[in-house]
């Protein structure tokens, strides 16, 4: 299995201001990926990180608004920009490992934007 | 395109009643498919996967893909089942997950 640390759990952030979410791991994993919950709706992949280069954005989600790092096999970050109140949504990292389809998830990020 | 739908937001039922949770999916190819689970304060966990056609917890899926469908079930339903289920399925290095039912177990 794979451990994963998400800070922070919740917050409440001012519209206009940005917030950093950090996905740590106990150990390498293969893939990284950062998701989006709104309220009553599924999980929204937003991008999946990749270990020292870009991150690889999907359709309606841009780098600008969500810059994504993942300087290591085992860590990265989710920056959530100049918020607004529709950014308002619980934030979710998610690994798998090499060679099993598996994905591990953190326990989530609520994020309030006012 | 790939896509996953839950047809129902919510299902209660009574305990010890059979459940099934239903499950459609959309894709051409040869689906890998799974079932998370979000019990109350707790994060997304893997329920089960239809590659092991194994039971945890008493749940059972069956993959038909003449129907595209992949639902779950469980003949005796319990209290401690209530959560939130997620159908997934994995291509390409991503997951596709449906909108989610709530399963609500009464006592």
């Amino acid at each position: 299995s794979a451990v994963i640390s998400q800070k922070p759990s919740r917050d409440i952030c001012q519209r206009g201001t940005s917030l950093t979410i950090q996905c740590q791991v106990d150990s390498q994993v293969t893939m990284m990926f950062w998701y989006r919950q709104q309220p009553g709706q599924s999980l929204t992949l937003i991008a999946t990180a990749n270990q020292g280069s870009e991150a690889t954005y999907e359709s309606g989600f841009v780098i600008d608004k969500f810059p994504i790092s993942r300087p290591n096999l085992t860590f990265s970050t989710l920056t959530v920009s100049n918020m607004s109140p529709e950014d308002s949504s619980i934030y979710l990292c998610s690994v798998t490992r090499a060679a099993d389809t598996e994905a591990f998830f953190g326990q989530g990020t609520r994020l309030t934007v006012v | 395109a790939q896509r996953v739908t839950q047809p129902e937001k919510l299902l209660s039922v009574f305990k010890g009643a059979p459940v099934e949770l239903k499950c459609n999916y959309s894709y051409s190819g040869s689906p890998e498919l799974f079932w998370y689970v979000q019990y109350s304060r707790q994060r997304l966990q893997l329920l089960l996967r239809h590659i092991s056609r194994e039971s945890i917890k008493g749940f059972t899926a069956d993959l038909n893909k003449g129907e595209t469908s992949f639902h779950l079930k469980k003949p005796f339903a319990q209290e401690e089942d209530s959560a939130m289920y997620y159908c997934a399925l994995y291509n390409f290095n991503k997951f596709y997950f449906g909108s989610g039912t709530k399963l609500n177990v009464k006592p």
